[in-house]
């Protein structure tokens, strides 16, 4: 399968833990976002990179948060400090670089802060 | 300030019938909308976009109309089956005078279609 991976698909944690997530995108795609979905609600852009570079961050993005993706292939999103309200489904996509492309979209990671 | 409107209560349709979803917009002149399809527990699936010149795109069963002027864009399935069951999201981009890349995307509509 090529699509994009996402892991771990599950993630329980106590509220104020770190937590982190992978996602790999398909090789040939050099933009990759971040997307958090919740309950009844459409995905909330979160930030996205154009190869290694961020090049957008969305002002739901707080401090806690923080994205990487070092060599331009996979990508890393940190939430330090877990509050409940971070409790979500967090999605990963990636697209070719021109404006306009579908995005691909991978199963993403539930998160539960208890 | 920027809003993507659609449906929040379910259709319900009989199967073999036309199932139309819509999705009105305000504040936005996007480059581009485009419709996705989301089941539950998976992440959302690409199916179709339309660019803002053109007024209707078609691909086998579903058809996507575009209407800059009313700030709409209509969704359909023809010939609907129980495995078109699923939560439908429309998304825009920024529009060329923002540059903004990233999509923002609509609640979506739960599609149920009954046999």
């Amino acid at each position: 399968d090529t699509g994009v991976s996402q892991n771990p698909r599950h993630k329980i944690t106590k509220r104020g833990q770190n937590v982190t997530f992978r996602c790999d995108p398909i090789s040939e795609h050099n933009r990759l976002y971040w997307y958090r979905q919740t309950l009844g609600q459409g995905p909330e852009f979160l930030t996205y990179f154009q190869n290694e570079a961020q090049l957008e961050k969305s002002r739901l993005l707080s401090d806690r948060f923080s994205a990487e993706r070092p060599k331009g292939s996979f990508s890393t999103l940190e939430i330090q400090r877990t509050e409940q309200g971070d409790s979500a489904m967090y999605l990963c996509a990636s697209s070719l670089g021109q404006h306009g492309q579908p995005q691909h979209f991978g199963d993403g990671t539930r998160l539960s802060i208890l | 300030s920027q809003k993507i409107e659609q449906n929040s209560e379910a259709l319900n349709i009989q199967e073999g019938k036309t199932a139309t979803l819509t999705c009105n917009y305000t504040n936005y002149s996007p480059a581009y909308l485009q419709w996705y399809r989301q089941d539950p527990g998976r992440g959302p699936v690409f199916l179709l976009l339309i660019r803002e010149n053109e007024k209707e795109k078609r691909k086998e069963r579903l058809k996507v109309t575009f209407d800059t002027t009313l700030k709409q864009s209509l969704f359909h399935i023809t010939a609907s089956q129980p495995a078109d069951s699923a939560t439908y999201l429309c998304a825009l981009d920024g529009g060329m005078d923002t540059g903004r890349r990233a999509l923002t995307f609509g609640s979506g509509t739960r599609l149920q279609v009954q046999p």
